[in-house]
């Protein structure tokens, strides 16, 4: 399967826990990318990489929010302490410099 | 605020007819326009891209784009029930800005 793989496909937790999701992009594109999308709106932005270096991160990324991508491959988003509002779905898509971005299937998170 | 607005839905077409989405950006700066369609319950699926002005047709799909007018749509020929989805327009340079979308269901 050559297409953006996330993992979990779905996870509940419990308000307070930490999660972390992994995603893995299509193996020769340099930029990753996290968004998030609750019922009803399209994805919002969350941060971006270019190879390991992180760019960009939105304002909606609180401190609770980390992403990494060490050594420029896959990629993970760790939620600290979650709460109920952090219930949506965590797409991560991937591109190359120039090219249009793929999604993977998601991490679904239902924070209880 | 950089915004990206799709005509409110939801839309309903014939079997067989043109289905067409508009949609409206702020940001003059975007330079790349993105139609992905979404499943219930799925991911995002990336339809048709397009970066310079004018049509741009991939089978049933035409995408067109007017910078001057900020718009951008998409055009579904002999529209088939499974191309009933929401349609995300989607616009920017390295990190893209999302419309919330316009339900089409397609009538059989």
């Amino acid at each position: 399967d050559t297409g953006v793989s996330q993992n979990p496909r779905h996870k509940i937790t419990k308000r307070g826990q930490n999660v972390t999701f992994r995603c893995d992009p299509i193996s020769e594109h340099n930029r990753l990318y996290w968004y998030r999308q609750t019922l009803g709106q399209g994805p919002e932005f969350l941060t971006y990489f270019q190879n390991e270096a992180q760019l960009e991160k939105s304002r909606l990324l609180s401190d609770r929010f980390s992403a990494e991508r060490p050594k420029g491959s896959f990629s993970t988003l760790e939620i600290q302490r979650t709460e109920q509002g952090d219930s949506a779905m965590y797409l991560c898509a991937s591109s190359d410099s120039r090219g249009p971005a793929f999604f993977g299937q998601g991490t679904r998170l239902t924070v209880v | 605020q950089k915004e990206v607005e799709q005509n409110s839905g939801p839309l309903s077409v014939p079997e067989g007819a043109i289905a067409s989405l508009n949609c409206t950006y702020s940001d003059r700066g975007s330079q790349s326009f993105f139609w992905y369609r979404q499943y219930s319950g799925k991911s995002p699926e990336l339809i048709m891209f397009i970066y310079s002005n004018g049509d741009k047709e991939d089978g049933r799909f035409t995408a067109q784009l007017n910078k001057a007018s900020q718009y951008v749509s998409l055009l579904i020929r002999d529209s088939q029930p499974s191309d009933s989805a929401t349609y995300l327009c989607a616009g920017g340079n390295e990190k893209l800005t999302f419309g919330t979308g316009t339900r089409l269901t397609i009538i059989p």
